[in-house]
């Protein structure tokens, strides 16, 4: 069946503008993640979904970051007045229920801020 | 909260050969340690993961064993193959808490 898919796949911005960045889980997964990927380095947690409600944001780095997943399926990741130090790839994941199902990623957006 | 290192970062080996990465955890509640394999321009694929009330689990050329006592795991493959180039990551979360933590990524060559 299909895998998880994020759109769009590259992103290049503006300093100080609005992004907004899509995950699209695998069919019948009730948990949701986002990470983010600095060169060279792990994913690093931002975001976890349980259904529609961010079970923990603990991961969010300041309130230029907000997630949303109005039905329990796709996931919008929003940040607002980008900065170049957001430049990451933005991954998202889905599992089926628990953090300790497989999670399978998505192939990520690439985010440049100029 | 947890923290997780990986070692070695870097790692060559001949084809044939066996490799093997090292991960430490910080938090005795953790539970669940899988291993990731990223090739490059590509998303994380889990290849393999263990829990806490097991201490070896192999699969095919590959293995992991955890030692919770000291509060490490390890990732080993045997015979390995060019195809098995990549950056390797290993992960842990903590009971309870519903994220991963990473290490920092190994990255592997396997040397024609």
């Amino acid at each position: 069946g299909a895998g998880v898919s994020q759109t769009p796949s590259n992103k290049v911005t503006e300093k100080g503008k609005y992004v907004e960045l899509r995950c699209d889980p695998i069919s019948g997964h009730t948990a949701l993640y986002w990470y983010r990927q600095s060169l060279g380095q792990g994913p690093e947690f931002l975001i976890y979904f349980q259904g529609t409600g961010a079970a923990d944001d603990s991961g969010l780095p300041n309130d230029r970051f907000f997630a949303v997943r109005p039905e329990g399926s796709v996931s919008t990741l929003k940040i607002q007045r980008t900065e170049r130090g957001d430049s990451a790839v933005y991954l998202c994941a889905s599992s089926l229920q628990a953090a300790t199902d497989t999670q399978y990623f998505g192939p990520g957006t690439r985010l440049t801020v100029l | 909260g947890e923290n997780v290192e990986q070692h070695p970062s870097t790692l060559s080996v001949q084809e044939g050969d066996s490799a093997v990465i090292k991960c430490t955890y910080s938090d005795s509640a953790s539970n669940y340690f899988p291993w990731y394999k990223q090739e490059l321009g590509k998303r994380p694929q889990l290849i393999i993961d263990i829990r806490s009330n097991v201490g070896e689990k192999k699969d095919q050329r590959i293995a992991v064993t955890l030692n919770k006592t000291a509060k490490h795991f390890s990732l080993h493959i045997t015979e390995t193959q060019p195809e098995d180039s990549a950056v390797y990551f290993c992960a842990a979360i903590i009971q309870g808490a519903q994220k991963l933590v990473f290490g920092q990524g190994t990255r592997l060559t396997i040397n024609p």
